[in-house]
């Protein structure tokens, strides 16, 4: 069975200075991916970043960068220099070799001036 | 805005009625989702629809009716609900992983949801 922890339900970041939202899974999977996506209040799901198990360097797209750490099963998200509009819930996620999309419980990110 | 397109965003029903949740994308995705959300959870999976096909059905009570008319849409109907069933409803598409025998890489690009309350 998979299954993605968060830890963190909520985290306060000031405006500019970075934040690391954390990420843990399990899986007997040899192949997976593992997706951030956030989710403001307004409700839709925006994907952020994907990593695969067999990416040998860590994902980057823009401000998000993902620390990829596979004997940990980590893979937790990094956003540099915050900014108001990334207050939201923001979700991990795994898939297998199924289609089902994992998530886990989702992380709070309150960003303040 | 989002494009995959779900609507209505909200909707309000009585136990009794008869409803239909919509949703539609026009970029080639062969595969579709249907998710359910209760506030503060993560999206609970309910159907999955491979190339027009229903793939997965995570033993969803009978009251919630899938159907895919063709690879762009994708309908839910609802009846006979009940209140717990009051909930964000979201949809997403994503490329087709069929053939490839590896995990999916491609992500689900979501709508914005319906927002369902049950009288």
């Amino acid at each position: 069975a998979q299954k993605i922890t968060q830890t963190q339900p909520g985290m306060f970041v000031q405006e500019k200075e970075a934040v690391t939202l954390d990420c843990t899974y399990d899986t007997s999977d040899p192949s997976y991916g593992l997706f951030w996506y956030k989710q403001p209040s307004s409700g839709e799901m925006i994907f952020l970043i994907y990593q695969g198990s067999y990416d040998q360097q860590n994902a980057t797209e823009g401000r998000y960068s993902l620390n990829f750490q596979k004997a940990r099963k980590s893979a937790n998200l990094v956003i540099s220099a915050s900014q108001l509009g990334d207050s939201a819930m923001y979700f991990c996620a795994m898939v297998g070799n199924t289609d089902k999309l994992i998530f886990g419980t989702g992380t709070r990110l309150q960003v303040f001036p | 805005d989002t494009e995959v397109t779900q609507t209505p965003k909200h909707l309000v029903m009585g136990m009794t009625n008869k409803k239909s949740l919509k949703c539609e994308q026009h970029m080639g995705h062969r595969a579709m989702y249907w998710y359910k959300q209760k506030a503060k959870k993560p999206p609970e999976l309910m159907f999955v629809y491979s190339y027009e096909k229903l793939s997965i059905n995570e033993s969803v009570p009978s009251r919630f009716s899938p159907e895919c008319p063709n690879s762009s849409l994708l309908n839910l109907h609802l009846h006979a609900l009940q209140p717990e069933d009051s909930a964000l409803y979201l949809c997403a598409s994503s490329q087709d992983r069929r053939g490839t025998g590896r995990h999916s890489n491609q992500p689900q690009h979501f709508g914005d949801g319906t927002r369902l309350s049950i009288l």
